[in-house]
């Protein structure tokens, strides 16, 4: 059984649209959320955090965490053509030694 | 953020030879780094948990005697794949924990085994 799902994708959106990605996880007890973007042939990137319930924003950006239903989202508005990358959700879960555990990521491109 | 940097970023080299990675943590001091592995279009899987002063600690089917990780200091961190064949070829990525606890990656270094 999977730590963390994503849907694959590939997500299209068009140019100033909203893109939503989606993961959910199986431990209850994790306790940290990231969102990485990683772009073709690059290592990826650190684009935002969320550590408990709710919504939290950041420039066109906002990660949205429910602890309940196990899920949590990534909202990006008026997508830019810049935006297409893979979007990976990471999880951090205590109960195995505090490790990173990744989705296999969202391909999102956005249409110009 | 933090800042994580990875050498080389590219390198190709015949079946057999050795090949050193080297993963520096620019602006802070990491006791703990960690190496990833990705190949085309899959996520990313660790290998080991790289930590200064000791034994690193490899993820199961992990070669331990493949894949050599040194640690020797607080900024600095070493993967040497060893006999390298072609089924090694892949994206190499170290990353280090920042204060809140989130991972900073480096740049990646892709192997590419004749």
């Amino acid at each position: 059984q999977k730590e963390v799902e994503q849907n694959s994708g590939p997500l299209s959106v068009p140019e100033g649209a909203i893109a939503s990605l989606n993961c959910t996880y199986s431990d209850r007890g994790s306790q940290s959320f990231f969102w990485y973007r990683q772009y073709s042939g690059k290592s990826p990137e650190l684009i935002m955090s969320i550590y408990s319930n709710g919504d939290k924003e950041d420039g066109r950006f906002t990660a949205q965490l429910n602890k309940a239903s196990q899920y949590v989202s990534l909202l990006i508005r008026d997508s830019q053509p810049s935006d297409s990358a893979t979007y990976l959700c990471a999880v951090n879960m205590e109960d195995t030694g505090n490790q990173f555990y990744f989705g296999t990521g969202t391909s999102l491109t956005v249409i110009p | 953020g933090a800042v994580v940097s990875q050498h080389p970023s590219r390198v190709i080299c015949k079946s057999g030879t050795s090949v050193k990675i080297e993963c520096r943590s620019l602006d802070f001091q990491a006791t703990t780094m960690f190496w990833y592995r990705q190949f085309p279009k899959q996520s990313l899987m660790l290998m080991a948990t790289s930590n200064e002063g000791s034994k690193a600690t490899y993820e199961q089917g992990v070669e331990k005697d493949k894949f050599l990780i040194n640690h020797a200091s607080l900024t600095l961190s070493t993967l040497t794949v060893t006999s390298a064949h072609p089924e090694d070829s892949s994206f190499y990525i170290c990353s280090a924990r920042g204060l809140a606890g989130e991972l900073f990656f480096g740049e990646g270094s892709r192997l590419t085994v004749l």
